[in-house]
């Protein structure tokens, strides 16, 4: 069965400092890749999702993470962060042969200091 | 407008109740989910269903039953059984597509009184 690790509960980083999420996943071939963000009010949203061709995936809200299938890992990446962007963040992985089922990393929470 | 519509946002429940979490959807999605979100672990899978009148359970179906009678509807009851319902619930939808990207409900808050 597939499985996600999310190695950081939290993280702290300065607003306008550069950002990375780790996640790593369990899995034979190459799963269906998600990441979601869960802002207060605004409930879970689709940062964005890698199945397959280019690497290197760009989402929405400036981030962007990259598949790398010898390190099994999908870490999610911002350039500069902003103080909007605390929030937890989900990784998670589905699978042709899993059906539909999806299964989440147990989030990383973001923190931002000014 | 469409989407997930999930009720109530805060439900209680007592010793020995069973209590039902309702979700409905406008998108005509044929696949929806229940999560439960508890602090540190992320969401985990309750059940899931693909289709009208089917559904298979998820991680941690037990104490928990649903039904799909309706493709818009997936009502998830927490029974008297389930002996630590305290969480966050979320309800979710998408496509037939593993590829494709699940929309959630704005979750209900469930708590023991």
């Amino acid at each position: 069965a597939q499985s996600v690790t999310q190695p950081d509960i939290h993280i702290t980083v300065s607003e306008g400092a550069s950002l990375e999420l780790r996640c790593n996943y369990s899995y034979g071939a190459t799963p269906y890749l998600f990441w979601y963000v869960q802002s207060p009010g605004q409930g879970l949203q689709l940062l964005l999702k890698y199945f397959s061709g280019d690497t290197l995936v760009q989402g929405i809200k400036g981030f962007e993470a990259e598949f790398k299938r010898s390190q099994s890992s999908f870490n999610l990446r911002k350039p500069s962060v902003h103080w909007s962007d605390a929030a937890e963040y989900f990784c998670a992985v589905g699978a042709p042969e899993y059906g539909n089922k999806l299964v989440f990393g147990a989030g990383t929470i973001l923190r931002v200091k000014s | 407008d469409g989407g997930i519509t999930q009720s109530p946002k805060y439900l209680f429940r007592k010793e020995g109740q069973n209590v039902t979490l309702s979700c409905e959807q406008n998108l005509n999605h044929d696949a929806m989910y229940w999560y439960r979100q508890d602090p540190g672990q992320g969401l985990r899978l309750i059940y899931y269903s693909q289709i009208v009148n089917d559904f298979q359970k998820g991680d941690i179906a037990e104490g928990y039953s649903v039904s799909r009678e309706k493709k818009e509807s997936f009502p998830l009851t927490v029974t008297s059984a389930q002996k630590n319902p305290t969480a966050f619930y979320l309800c979710a939808s998408r496509v037939q597509e593993a590829n494709e990207k699940l929309f959630f409900g704005s979750g209900t808050q469930l708590s023991v009184l």
